[in-house]
């Protein structure tokens, strides 16, 4: 079935450094990958999200990167700082294009 | 700025009872979702619904009803309440299809089924 895989499902790292999250995805046909921030106790938020058709997408300190040929996306966030702490969501879009399919998640602890 | 509200928000039942719970939305969107989000699992899709009367399964639908009778609210019922059923419940909403554009989600509700 489809299948989103994410890793790492926890990631700590100090105030300044970067952190990299990666997902894979099973269905070559996905053509949509949005990245939710969910803060402790808070709904799950797009904070960036990228199509097939384009290999890397930036916004401030945030960036994802797609490679359709190994079906992988990523996030990658620069400069991280204490109010980045959250878990993460990677999606991809189902096969019908009707519903996403998330990873199970990336819990990043930024420490100052 | 209501936008898409859940209630209730918090709620504890019994195994066997029948529970429904409410998502609302203010934005006129066509697609409504509802996800339940357990620890290890992320976030699993149960239905989702592309215009009133149009609904579908999703990853885990069994033991879920819905409806959505009017375009702005999508109830969503456990009829004989199980324990593996205790989870946290997401509503969402979008303009776009599912995967095709952004999802706005609901706060969410914790159910206990004991």
């Amino acid at each position: 079935g489809e299948n989103v895989e994410q890793h790492p499902s926890t990631l700590s790292v100090q105030e300044g450094d970067s952190a990299v999250i990666k997902c894979t995805y099973s269905d070559s046909a996905s053509n949509y990958f949005p990245w939710y921030k969910q803060e402790l106790g808070k709904r799950p938020q797009l904070i960036i999200d990228i199509r097939s058709n384009v290999g890397e997408k930036k916004d401030q300190r945030i960036a994802v990167t797609l490679n359709k040929t190994a079906k992988h996306f990523s996030l990658h966030i620069t400069e991280t700082q204490p109010e980045d702490s959250a878990v993460y969501f990677c999606a991809a879009s189902s096969q019908a294009g009707t519903a996403l399919i998330f990873g199970k998640g990336t819990t990043l602890s930024v420490s100052s | 700025d209501a936008g898409i509200t859940q209630s209730p928000r918090y709620k504890i039942t019994e195994t066997g009872r029948q529970v429904t719970l409410m998502c609302h939305q203010t934005w006129s969107h066509s697609y409504m979702f509802w996800y339940r989000q357990d620890l290890g699992h992320g976030l699993r899709l149960i239905y989702y619904s592309a215009a009133a009367d149009i609904t579908d399964k999703g990853e885990v639908p069994d033991g879920y009803v819905v409806s959505r009778s009017k375009t702005e609210n999508f109830p969503l019922t456990l009829e004989s309440a199980t324990r593996s059923q205790t989870s946290v419940y997401f509503c969402a909403s979008s303009e776009l299809s599912g995967g095709a554009g952004e999802q706005f989600f609901g706060p969410g509700t914790r159910l206990t089924v004991l």
